[in-house]
């Protein structure tokens, strides 16, 4: 079974461009989340769908981020425009229904804004 | 403010050793205590899980202890191994909430 696939894996751009990713969940997952990973720290939430529905966007910056589930399946996250500290990795997961403990994780973007 | 506390920052290990990372938490909702390994250039995956009505959890060489009443739950790694070099995350959850908290990570190396 194909896991959580994320592109690109890496990006670099300078500041004040946009920047997306993308995100295919792992198959029957209804819950999709997108965390970010700063260097040397634990995975912060930034959003969290329930099919096509964000349920949980309290992290996220709004002025600058962007994110949809269209359909209910892929995800897109937006930057614009990217701030130096928006470099991070950017992780997308998935979960079962309910089992929002046991997240599956793709490889995440690494972004690094010059 | 850091909801899971997570220590040591690194850790350095022989071959065969054990490992322990520990971790504590002030919230007394939490009642979903996982802990995920993540190697270089991957993301993080589920390794091991407690529930706070038991005091421990062992899978093959992991173990996850749990003491309620200090809110405090710490990963035993037995004989450990080179293979398991990597970045180890506590979290918790809270009942009837849906976002996983993470700590900040421990950089575990075992040394042949």
């Amino acid at each position: 079974e194909a896991g959580v696939v994320q592109s690109p894996r890496y990006k670099i751009i300078e500041k004040k461009q946009p920047v997306a990713f993308w995100c295919n969940p792992i198959s029957g997952h209804n819950t999709l989340y997108w965390y970010r990973q700063n260097l040397g720290q634990g995975p912060e939430l930034l959003i969290r769908y329930e099919n096509e529905e964000a349920v949980d966007d309290s992290q996220l910056p709004k002025d600058r981020f962007s994110a949809e589930r269209l359909k209910g399946v892929d995800s897109t996250l937006k930057i614009q425009p990217a701030e130096l500290g928006d470099s991070a990795v950017y992780l997308c997961a998935s979960s079962l229904r309910g089992r929002t403990g046991e997240l599956f994780f793709g490889e995440g973007s690494r972004l690094t804004v010059l | 403010q850091q909801q899971v506390k997570q220590s040591p920052q690194s850790l350095i290990v022989q071959k065969g050793g054990i490992s322990i990372i520990n971790c504590a938490y002030e919230n007394t909702a939490f009642d979903y205590f996982p802990w995920y390994q993540q190697f270089p250039g991957k993301g993080p995956a589920l390794l091991i899980a407690i529930r706070p009505d038991v005091s421990e959890k062992k899978e093959g060489r992991f173990t996850i202890s749990f003491n309620k009443s200090a809110k405090q739950f710490s990963l035993h790694i037995m004989d450990s191994q080179p293979g398991d070099s990597a970045t180890y995350f506590c979290a918790a959850r809270a009942s009837g909430a849906n976002n996983l908290f993470f700590g900040t990570g421990t950089r575990l190396t075992v040394i042949p």
